[in-house]
């Protein structure tokens, strides 16, 4: 049930682009993404929900292929502030209800 | 608003003993999920509640895990009797339906001696 995250981890330099990739084995309703600074508690980075609306707070970009039943996060022109651990969360309802099952993260630095 | 609040911040027990973590959702939030984090497990949910009601406590590891949720405000994590291997970052999150997002609290990070 756990979505897969790719790759594990990235290194990148100030600049660079990078893509983290999400899948499931499951039927996808909608992915939510999360950035996990170090010693910190999750934060909501944004929604991609089946049909292509997205909601999110931050200017970074994904793509939710419901086909493929895959997301990926799309970070452009990294700042050191991006530096952090991602995880993807797959929503599964229960009722009128939903839970988050999130990945095993993938964990980004940035270096100067 | 003041975001999910949660206490203890850090908790140092000793195996056997009785643990209670709290937790103070947003205001106007509807659910409330208990989250548990390790190295080698990630981020696991224990439980939801929706509405103050239990929805779904199929991830609480064992009957040594108890969850209430008295009201609209306030929500407990026990453990009892604790065991080294409780030994995780505990956070809780609160969202409302629309939009789903999930505000975390804090954490309490528990260490079992």
């Amino acid at each position: 049930q756990q979505p897969v995250q790719s790759p594990q981890a990235v290194i990148l330099r100030e600049g660079e682009d990078a893509v983290i990739n999400c899948s499931s084995s499951k039927a996808l309703y909608s992915v939510h993404w999360y950035r996990q600074k170090h010693g910190e508690a999750p934060v909501f980075l944004m929604i991609l929900l089946k049909g292509g609306e997205q909601k999110g707070h931050e200017k970074i970009s994904a793509s939710f292929n419901e086909k493929k039943q895959q997301s990926s996060l799309y970070l452009t022109a990294s700042q050191l502030s991006y530096s952090g651990t991602y995880f993807c969360g797959t929503e599964i309802y229960s009722g009128n209800t939903g839970k988050l099952i999130f990945g095993q993260g993938t964990t980004l630095q940035v270096k100067p | 608003d003041a975001g999910v609040i949660q206490s203890p911040r850090h908790e140092v027990t000793e195996m056997g003993q009785e643990v209670t973590l709290r937790c103070k959702p947003i205001s106007g939030h509807n659910s409330l999920f208990w989250y548990r984090q390790t190295m080698m497990r990630g981020l696991e949910l224990l439980i939801y509640f929706n509405n103050n009601v239990p929805i779904d406590d199929s991830g609480m590891p064992e009957d040594r895990f108890s969850a209430k949720m008295p009201n609209a405000s306030f929500s407990t994590l026990k453990i009892q009797p604790s065991e080294p291997r409780d030994s995780a970052v505990y956070f809780c999150a609160s969202s409302s339906t629309d939009p789903y997002e999930q505000y975390f609290g804090p954490g309490t990070r528990l260490t079992v001696t």
